[in-house]
């Protein structure tokens, strides 16, 4: 079974430009969520999607956001971008988190964002 | 105070060493994962359990719901473990995953 796939693994942008991450999840897998990896706040939850819907979202500006397609590959979107928003950002799948159960989640390799 | 702490952050040790990273957290949690994250960025994710005791290979994850403490012992370490190890506590009413800041673990041949 292939694993989580993130495109492109790399990205220069510049100031004030937007950029669309996109994530393939595990075959099968209906959530994905989304995490931005920093060396100085670590790695914090953006968002998470399942069935096509925003289920959870983190502490991040509306710059953020994110979809879901029926297939449940996933996009994010960063509008407007700052330095400070260079970071790994990961995705990861899992079969559900629903109802309280959870389940494991399998990590993509991460686009590296790097914001001149 | 942060929802999630780690212990040490930087851990260096000897090949064949017993290794213990610990982990504390606040808030009330329906699982906590154990992430290994070697240089170059990939994420691994180790264990997943809410009670108990896990163990693959030689990698043990002990958790103590009432104390609100998770550990990872790694048995006979050998250079390859050479990693950070992050404690990721998912919360039990929004089942928002948080991390911890990690550790660094170096082992020398």
């Amino acid at each position: 079974k292939a694993g989580v796939t993130q495109t492109p693994r790399y990205l220069i942008k510049t100031r004030g430009q937007q950029v669309t991450l996109s994530c393939s999840p595990i075959s099968g897998h209906r959530s994905v969520s989304w995490y931005q990896q920093t060396p100085g706040q670590g790695l914090q939850f953006l968002f998470e999607y399942f069935s096509e819907t925003q289920r959870n979202k983190g502490n991040f500006p509306g710059r953020f956001s994110g979809r879901q397609f029926s297939n449940s590959r996933s996009e994010m979107n960063v509008s407007t971008l700052e330095l400070g928003d260079s970071a790994l950002y990961l995705c990861a799948s899992s079969l559900s988190l629903a109802g309280g159960t959870s389940y494991e989640q399998y990590f993509g390799p991460g686009t590296r964002l790097t914001v001149t | 105070k942060n929802e999630v702490e780690q212990s040490p952050q930087n851990l260096t040790a000897q090949e064949g060493e017993f290794i213990t990273i610990n982990c504390s957290y606040s808030v009330g949690i329906s699982a906590l994962h154990w992430l290994q994250q070697h240089p170059g960025g990939g994420i691994v994710s180790l264990f997943m359990l809410s009670s108990g005791k896990k163990k693959h290979g030689r990698l043990i994850a002990t958790i103590n719901i009432q104390e609100k403490h998770s550990s990872l012992h790694i048995t006979a370490s050998h250079p390859r473990d050479s990693a950070v190890y992050i404690c990721a506590p998912r919360n039990f009413g929004n089942e928002k995953l948080t991390f911890g800041t990690g550790t660094r673990l170096t082992i020398i041949p």
